[in-house]
């Protein structure tokens, strides 16, 4: 099972700022939370990555509370091209690998 | 092109033939990772290898083989398949004890 919980889906409209709250309650200590974006019929793509308070980059930024257990993706100005799947992960660390099962994702919809 | 290369794009097999899938990095990462995605379901992840050496399984059938030789290429040999094993499959790389992947674009199969 997917150890992450996020809306199924959201509207928005071009312009306005876009957030999509992630709820983890059973994050490890050693998790990381990463979102991904995902067009259809494409590989996801990866957004952004973060532990503990705030990580921004050039596309989103990530706020993460200090006890952890949510997270929040922050996606600034829409576009209709960021009408896509987006997926926040918790990885499970296996074999010195992380392991990652996703969930159903929020499908996020820009309107015009 | 994210640096994760699938071949082929799309494939159309009978029932009783045997192909296969291929994936190819050149990022430098050791860790490779096959997911399925059906329609309207969430990705689920097939096999994962970790310097070559295959480290989870989940309980995939067995008409589906992976083989990963060196730790740029991974394969997944086909054959008997179902026709509800069309899907849009998926190719992962990382580092190890990286939190992050590199999605391919995938290998969209059709199962007639």
């Amino acid at each position: 099972l997917a150890k992450t919980t996020q809306p199924i889906s959201m509207d928005s409209y071009e312009g306005q700022e876009v957030n999509i709250t992630c709820s983890h309650n059973n994050i490890a200590t050693n998790d990381y939370i990463t979102w991904y974006q995902q067009f259809p019929s494409q590989g996801p793509r990866f957004i952004i990555q973060g532990y503990k308070t705030k990580v921004t980059n050039e596309v989103a930024s990530l706020f993460i509370p200090a006890d952890r257990k949510s997270s929040t993706l922050s996606l600034p100005r829409v576009s209709l091209s960021d009408t896509a799947v987006y997926y926040c992960l918790v990885g499970d660390f296996l074999s010195g690998t992380y392991k990652y099962i996703f969930g159903t994702g929020t499908r996020l919809k820009v309107l015009a | 092109e994210t640096g994760v290369t699938q071949t082929p794009r799309h494939l159309v097999m009978g029932m009783t033939n045997k192909k296969s899938l291929k994936c190819e990095q050149h990022l430098g990462h050791n860790a490779m990772y096959w997911y399925k995605q059906s329609a309207k379901k969430p990705l689920e992840l097939m096999f994962v290898y970790s310097l070559e050496e295959r480290v989870e399984n989940n309980s995939v059938p067995s008409r589906f083989s992976p083989e990963c030789p060196n730790s740029s290429h991974l394969f997944l040999h086909l054959h008997t398949l179902q026709p509800e094993d069309s899907a849009l499959y998926l190719c992962a790389s990382s580092q190890l004890s990286a939190a992050s992947y590199t999605f391919g674009s995938g290998t969209r199969l059709t199962v007639v």
